[in-house]
């Protein structure tokens, strides 16, 4: 089964908001609330920011929100800071394992 | 605190076999599943298995079903992550992962602990 599908860069300026996307099938995305994203900075593991479609751990800043609609999630980060500057990856429940997409690099300019 | 800690970089021939290790610490070893997910260079992160480090249940995902094998030590509290048969396109970073949800909630694949990445080169 093919990856999750997220664009592969995008960029935004300090106070920006932006909004990344994650487009699956009715077998993942669609069929699931299942729904997480992970923040990666180089060199580190992934980080868990959102799971269950829109909950955000303990700790994670209020600036991630997330949604879903049909087979596509989304990612929106508000108030952009250099800090954002990272990898994406959305992943969806599918058939007793998790699928995951490509990531998407964040540029904060 | 919770903390995954992997064992350091390793360069095989193809062919050979690499045996990554995955300390865990700071939460209770046994009542969460750890997970193993790699990522090639140019290439979006990949699922390979889990282990249920207080009992015997493994499930591999189909892509490394008989290359693959996960153990666990519970006296060290460290998961094992052996790939074996490597070719060039096994050349990644590998990441061990803990489970958000504990044994008895089930697993929906949510990992909110990693290890900080082995990656491993399979070049002649």
């Amino acid at each position: 089964q093919s990856a999750l599908t997220q664009p592969a860069s995008m960029s935004g300026s300090p106070g920006q908001s932006i909004t990344i996307s994650c487009t699956g099938t009715s077998s993942d995305i669609g069929g699931y609330n299942y729904v997480s994203w992970y923040q990666r900075h180089p060199g580190k593991g992934p980080k868990l920011i959102i799971y269950d479609v829109n909950n955000r751990p303990s700790g994670v800043s209020d600036r991630f929100s997330a949604s879903k609609s049909g087979n596509t999630a989304s990612l929106t980060i508000s108030g952009l800071q250099a800090e954002d500057e990272a990898d994406y990856y959305c992943s969806s429940y599918t058939h007793s394992r998790p699928l995951f997409g490509g990531g998407t690099k964040l540029t904060v300019l | 605190q919770v903390e995954l800690v992997q064992s350091g970089a390793e360069v095989r021939k193809p062919g050979a076999s690499v045996k990554v290790s995955c300390k865990a610490s700071g939460y209770s070893f046994t009542n969460y599943y750890i997970h193993w997910v790699r990522q090639a260079p140019g290439q979006g992160l990949e699922w390979m298995g889990r282990i249920n480090p207080g009992g015997t249940g493994i499930i591999y995902a189909h892509n490394f079903q008989g290359r693959v094998t996960l153990t666990r030590d519970t006296s060290t509290t460290t998961v094992y992550m052996e790939l074996s048969s490597l070719r060039s396109e096994d050349t990644a970073v590998y990441y061990c992962a803990k489970d958000r949800n504990d044994f008895w909630s089930g697993s929906l694949y949510y990992f909110d602990y990693w290890g900080q990445g082995t990656l491993v080169t399979v070049s002649s």
